[in-house]
């Protein structure tokens, strides 16, 4: 069974940073690319970043790019985020979500979604 | 960049079809055969539903269809059940960022 497990959200001051984790488990995580997909409480979807299989290819949203840093370590079957100064309009519910392919771009589909992790920014 | 446009709302009675609609631009939906659509129940995590415009993923049930015409992207459900009620959002690849959402629609099984 896939299971994708994030970590690491909380309450944090606007320009602070934070780290998101997400442990993968249930199927060959080095074969599919992963993704961060945020989601304001009561609102809609935004795509927050992807990174390919073996890291080759990342790809940002243009809201958080220069901010955010996206990393995976295939040894330990775990996806992060670094989020470096934080503003308030990053406060949302942040899922990690594994791709239906080895690759970032044109076909990124999200087949399977973690339970998400709420940020909150705020003083 | 603007999220694709859908419906608020949409509602339908046990058993009838309801179609939900998702408009772009040339940049995204129209220019693109990289629409996907998810499910997501209150409190739950989306569900990919179609991808590729008109796939379903194994297990997706074929009351759910997909299709695109010119900037246009629409989802058909078919049989409508209770537990179909939740919100729906669609996606498309754009060429200003990898991937854009729709605002989400809430159906409602009357």
């Amino acid at each position: 069974e896939v299971q994708l497990v994030e970590s690491g959200g909380g309450l944090v001051q606007p320009g602070r940073s934070l780290r998101l984790s997400c442990a993968a488990s249930g199927f060959t995580f080095d074969n599919y690319a992963m993704h961060w997909v945020r989601q304001t409480p009561g609102k809609g979807l935004e795509w927050v970043s992807g990174i390919s299989w073996n890291s080759g290819t990342i790809a940002y949203a243009d809201s958080v790019k220069g901010r955010f840093t996206i990393s995976r370590d295939n040894a330990k079957n775990s996806l992060y985020l670094q989020m470096n100064s934080l503003r308030a309009e990053d406060t949302a519910f942040y899922y990690c979500a594994k791709g239906l392919y080895v690759e970032v771009g044109t076909t990124d589909y999200f087949d399977y979604w973690g339970q998400g992790t709420l940020v909150t920014v705020s003083s | 960049q603007s999220a694709l446009t859908q419906p608020a709302s949409v509602s339908g009675s046990p058993g009838q079809s309801i179609t939900i609609s998702c408009t772009g631009t040339t940049s995204d939906v129209g220019g693109y055969d990289y629409v996907s659509w998810y499910q997501q129940h209150p409190g739950k995590a989306p569900k990919l539903i179609i991808y590729h415009v008109s796939k379903r993923p194994s297990g997706v049930s074929n009351r759910f269809s997909a299709f695109k015409s010119g900037n246009t992207a629409s989802l058909t459900i078919s049989g409508l059940q209770t537990e179909d009620e939740a919100d729906y959002y669609c996606s498309s690849y754009t060429t200003s960022t990898t991937r854009v959402f729709g605002g989400g629609t809430k159906l409602t099984v009357l």
